[in-house]
């Protein structure tokens, strides 16, 4: 167990719909990452947050956006699904910028 | 052409084998190099983390990194079941803590 927590496990919903998928750091980690893992695309990065502060950003879609709060866990706000949404998301976290990340178990995101 | 490049496997050996695991690169800004482990879709874990040029040793597993070549490698020595998994590489510059990660070696260990 990593210490980050991620809900829900799974959601499954339909094209044009909206979600938001939680992301709890480990106790201490001031950053926070969200990855996108489809199965023929691996793992992607989309976004980064420090501190509440948006500080790095990857191939992350203008349907989709993110934020961390005061408390430090994070959202991903994924609107306007298609099919090709579908994919495992992961958060992970890490005490800084350059250390170590650590891994949630995912949200397996299933668009119909 | 991707920024990291695995080799895709997948790789099959049996038990007690030594497995290899690679990976080039072509941006030189990156300086931290990282292996993770995934079983089945789940959330992947850190194996070894290392910063620039050099070999890095955790138990059965030994992570070098040739920067002049843009090459990393993963060793695991006596390989057991239980190592079967997906292997990613992930590579960081300095700027900022975005990972570029490979798309991963699906290793499975005979027993």
């Amino acid at each position: 167990d990593s210490g980050v927590t991620q809900t829900p496990k799974h959601l499954i919903t339909a094209t044009g719909q909206r979600v938001t998928l939680r992301c709890s750091p480990r106790s201490g980690d001031l950053s926070v990452y969200w990855y996108q893992q489809s199965l023929d695309q691996g793992l992607q990065f989309l976004i980064q947050y420090y501190n509440g502060e948006e500080r790095a950003k990857g191939n992350i879609l203008e349907r989709f956006s993110a934020q961390q709060f005061p408390d430090l866990h994070s959202e991903l706000n994924l609107s306007s699904l298609e099919l090709g949404d579908s994919a495992l998301y992961f958060c992970a976290s890490s005490t800084k910028t350059q250390e170590t990340q650590y891994f949630g178990p995912g949200t397996r995101l299933l668009v119909l | 052409q991707k920024e990291v490049e695995q080799d895709p496997g997948p790789l099959s050996v049996p038990e007690g084998a030594i497995v290899s695991l690679n990976c080039t690169y072509s941006n030189s800004a990156f300086q931290y190099f990282m292996w993770y482990r995934q079983y089945s879709r789940k959330g992947p874990e850190l194996l070894m983390y290392t910063y620039s040029s050099g070999n890095k040793e955790d138990g059965r597993f030994t992570a070098q990194v040739d920067k002049s070549s843009k090459y990393i490698s993963l060793f695991i020595r006596d390989s057991q079941p239980s190592d079967s998994a997906t292997y990613l590489c992930a590579m960081m510059g300095t700027n900022a803590g975005k990972s570029t990660f490979g798309d991963g070696t699906t290793l499975t260990v005979k027993p």
